[in-house]
């Protein structure tokens, strides 16, 4: 059974911590991604990654950063955690879509809830 | 910018009976695909049904099935014969190949079902 596995399903932080939540792959996907869900505004794109080292800023990036090292793990950073960043974060995997094969399905993490005091 | 919007927050349908979710986006391409994910209460997110605009026959999953108006820019679910384990949020998501492997969602429907 293919699996996203994020390492923490709830994170309780200050104000001003540094924050890593991480994500792991086994399925050898070449694509990972980073999303917040908020109430009333769905999943934003934080950060994309389509191969190891490679990143993309999403819709969101401000106050956020990535590291991806190994193709199976993907990290979100929280450089300087704030109150707004209180959120479900979730993170995602496909394989690279390819115009023979169309557009692959997403793999999704089952969250992580952070909350930032 | 491609957009996805739900314009329905809430829905509750009692059980067995049918709803339908709505979904309208925004693109000008003419190549890309569509999607409903479901998330239980226990948050995991999982594949409910796919759409390709290239092809004109609605998608059909089990009850799961959709009514896609490509002129419209229309995509919604209809769920039949609804089952307490269909309560949970639904997203609406749009991607292309020109899009880069992004996928956009929308803001959700959280569905409720009733016995």
């Amino acid at each position: 059974d293919v699996k996203v596995t994020q390492s923490s399903r709830y994170l309780v932080k200050r104000t001003g911590e540094k924050v890593f939540l991480e994500c792991v792959q086994d399925m050898d996907h070449e694509n990972m991604f980073w999303y917040r869900q908020d109430p009333g505004l769905g999943l934003r794109l934080i950060y994309f990654s389509y191969d190891v080292k490679m990143k993309e800023k999403g819709d969101i990036p401000e106050g956020y950063s990535v590291s991806r090292e190994k193709k199976e793990r993907f990290s979100l950073i929280l450089e300087s955690a704030s109150t707004n960043q209180t959120s479900m974060y979730l993170c995602a995997s496909k394989l690279r879509d390819r115009i023979y094969s169309g557009a692959n399905v997403l793999t999704f993490g089952a969250g992580s809830r952070l909350t930032v005091l | 910018a491609q957009t996805v919007t739900q314009s329905q927050p809430e829905m509750s349908v009692q059980e067995a009976e049918t709803v339908t979710l709505s979904c309208t986006y925004d693109t000008s391409e003419n190549n890309y695909y569509l999607f409903w994910y479901k998330q239980p209460p226990s948050r995991q997110m999982i594949l409910v049904i796919r759409q390709e605009a290239y092809k004109q026959q609605n998608a059909t999953e089990n009850r799961f099935s959709v009514n896609f108006q490509k002129a419209a820019k229309s995509f919604s679910l209809k769920i039949s014969d609804s089952q307490l384990g269909d309560t949970a949020m639904y997203f609406c998501a749009f991607t292309s190949l020109e899009y880069g492997n992004k996928l956009v969602f929308g803001a959700g429907t959280i569905l409720r079902v009733k016995s």
